[in-house]
């Protein structure tokens, strides 16, 4: 069982980058990483997935050491509307793991 | 095209009913996940279904909890003589295959007087 830590919490402001690092020291081979975003009252929403390295996307990057042990996820000039619980999951379908999730807070 | 389902979206029931959530998948996805989240928690993963076979049902919390799902579509997650800690919203989402992007219903609100 790949057990992830994240930060409970996390605040930031209008444009600034946003990194959020999840630790999952115990990652198996066949793990992949994961993170969702979720708005209240909302089921989680995928933002990325990677392996090993950097994945980007349209709203995301996704930094993984060579280790794997640990993952960041980085949001780039952040706004109000990105203020939601972010979950790192890592696994596959035999033990899926959402955790308590960090919840970013974007002032103005 | 659509997306995941669920119903009933709300459901209030007294302690020690039975109760019996759906869930319809999106169209083709082979695999299919419950989750609950209590309030102002993280997901707790409960069963997945490959198919309509569950490789694990460790996640369940207790035996009054059970899932079944036919013809690779529809999932019901059934919880027996509930009790008020069975209060929570119950997700579900599916996936084209594993360890791909998981797609979530709108989840079912339970509240367990």
């Amino acid at each position: 069982l790949a057990k992830t830590t994240q930060p409970i919490s996390m605040d930031s402001y209008e444009g600034q980058e946003v990194n959020i690092t999840c630790s999952h020291n115990n990652i198996a081979t066949n793990d992949y990483i994961t993170w969702y975003q979720q708005f209240p009252s909302q089921g989680p929403r995928f933002i990325i997935q990677g392996y090993k390295t950097k994945v980007t996307n349209e709203v995301a990057s996704l930094f993984i050491p060579a280790d794997r042990k640990s993952s960041t996820l980085s949001l780039p000039r952040v706004s109000l509307s990105d203020t939601a619980v972010y979950y790192c999951l890592v696994g596959d379908t035999d033990d899926m793991r959402f955790g308590a999730g960090t919840r970013l807070t974007v002032k103005p | 095209g659509a997306g995941v389902s669920q119903s009933p979206s709300n459901k209030v029931t007294e302690k020690g009913k039975d109760v019996e959530l759906r869930c319809d998948p999106i169209s083709g996805h082979t695999a299919l996940y419950w989750y609950r989240q209590s309030l102002g928690q993280g997901l707790e993963f409960l069963i997945y279904f490959q198919g309509n076979s569950a490789p694990d049902k460790s996640g369940l919390p207790s035996d009054r909890f059970s899932a079944e799902r036919t013809g690779g579509s529809v999932s019901t997650l059934t919880i027996q003589r509930t009790q008020q800690e069975d209060s929570a919203v119950y997700l579900c989402a599916s996936s084209l295959l594993n360890y791909n992007e998981q797609f979530f219903g709108p989840g079912t609100r339970l509240t367990v007087l």
